[in-house]
């Protein structure tokens, strides 16, 4: 079967970094998303991954390795709104979306 | 605001109420979706329409019936409902031609079955 894991919670310190890790197992890949989902409101997309390596956008950072099936969001500048569940989900060999359950981001002062 | 817009936000109802949620997507997209979320659950494809045409339909229970009657517009109909379809209720659309095919979602439709 198809299978997307990330860590269900995590916790960080403002102005601190986080590193949240996916891990896929698909029938294919066409791309990787990550999304970000505050409580009570919608997802947004924050970034996407198809070839290798890092992609960096502001304080937002998403790397992926294909061979491992791997991919990770580095979050850097750690600020209160950061507080949120971040969604990965993986584009399969059909083009169909396969989602993780999501990673709550808990920031403390 | 992400352009796509869900009424109501929040519903209850009992078993064998009859109600409907509303999308509408300001986006100019062709494709729409309806996505069930559940709490600690990956996001569940309910529904998908290309261009007013429905294209999947993820083995969903025949008490939720989707309508599309132009591609800015998508319902979900809504009787005798179960207290396991509790939960959030996300519509979500994407031009899905020529760039990542990410999705925008609106802000979802709370729903309550008591």
């Amino acid at each position: 079967g198809q299978n997307i894991d990330q860590p269900t919670e995590m916790t960080a310190t403002e102005g601190a970094i986080v590193q949240i890790n996916c891990t896929y197992q698909t029938s294919g890949f066409n791309g990787l998303f990550w999304y970000q989902q505050h409580a009570g409101e919608a997802p947004t997309f924050l970034s996407y991954n198809v070839l290798d390596g890092l992609e960096e956008k502001g304080r937002f950072s998403s790397f992926l390795s294909r061979s491992k099936g791997y991919s990770y969001l580095l979050l850097k500048e750690l600020q209160m709104k950061d507080s949120a569940s971040y969604l990965c989900a993986v584009r399969d060999g059909n083009y169909q979306l396969i989602w993780g359950a999501g990673t709550k981001l808990i920031i403390k002062p | 605001e992400t352009g796509v817009t869900q009424t109501p936000r929040h519903l209850v109802m009992g078993m064998t109420n009859k109600k409907s949620l509303k999308c509408e997507q300001h986006l100019g997209h062709n494709a729409m979706y309806w996505y069930k979320q559940s709490a600690k659950k990956p996001l569940e494809l309910m529904f998908v329409y290309n261009f007013k045409e429905q294209t999947e339909n993820n083995s969903v229970p025949s008490r939720f019936s989707p309508e599309c009657p132009n591609s800015s517009h998508l319902f979900l109909h809504l009787h005798t409902l179960q207290p396991e379809d509790s939960a959030l209720y996300l519509c979500a659309s994407s031009s899905g031609t020529g760039d990542t095919g990410e999705l925008f979602f609106g802000e979802g439709s709370r729903l309550t079955v008591l």
